[in-house]
């Protein structure tokens, strides 16, 4: 089956540390990984995608992504985390199979920055 | 553009009631999903649409919901009848071919 996997409902960082959020994916063929942003009370915002190419995506807000194949991994990175990066993160692959075009979600990761 | 544009935001109906959510998907896009939010189950995705033309529907969880999209820039979930258990946030979202999918700020349904 193909799904995407967040082993984190939570994490915690401190303003100014690296944070990352990781995910994995489980897919047939190639993979269109995507990760999007939710802040309260609004849809998700596309932040960044892996489609072919360089391995290390960059997207908005300093947000940036490390495509690993061997590990099937798509974690999501920033090098100094702010206190409005508080949301919660959803990675996502886009599924081609049997003629359907569609995007599965994985479960969410909370991000919690602390001044 | 004014991005995905949804409506009612809030919706709070007794058990029994007919509901319709509503969603203007961006002009030029042909792919229009509805998903469903909920604590306990993520993001579910309900039912897609490609060109006006219901394509996948597996997610839609009972003979108590349907779609419709009676053409490019419209597009409606019912739910009829409503159950307290269909409480949740739906959104709805849109893209053109494979690029990433634009959300609408959702709806919140809830039913007592």
């Amino acid at each position: 089956a193909q799904s995407v996997a967040q082993p984190e409902d939570q994490v915690n960082v401190a303003e100014g540390n690296p944070l990352t959020v990781k995910c994995t994916y489980s897919v047939s063929g190639n993979p269109y990984l995507f990760w999007y942003v939710q802040y309260p009370n609004r849809g998700l915002q596309f932040l960044l995608k892996y489609i072919t190419g360089d391995n290390l995506v960059k997207g908005s807000y300093g947000f940036e992504a490390e495509f690993n194949k061997s590990q099937t991994s798509f974690h999501l990175k920033k090098p100094s985390a702010l206190v409005s990066d508080s949301a919660l993160y959803f990675c996502a692959v886009r599924v081609f199979s049997g003629g359907y075009n569609k995007l599965i979600f994985g479960a969410g990761t909370r991000l919690a920055v602390h001044p | 553009d004014a991005g995905v544009i949804q409506s009612p935001r809030h919706e709070v109906t007794e058990m029994g009631q007919e509901v319709t959510l509503r969603c203007k998907p961006i002009s030029g896009h042909d792919y229009l999903f509805w998903y469903r939010q909920t604590m306990m189950r993520g993001l579910e995705l309900l039912i897609y649409f490609n060109n006006n033309v219901p394509i996948d529907d597996s997610g839609m969880p009972e003979d108590r919901f349907s779609a419709k999209m009676p053409n490019a820039s419209f597009s409606t979930l019912k739910i009829q009848p409503s159950e307290p258990r269909d409480s949740a946030v739906y959104f709805c979202a849109s893209s053109e071919g494979y690029s990433p999918l634009h959300f609408g700020n959702g709806t919140r349904l809830t039913v007592t």
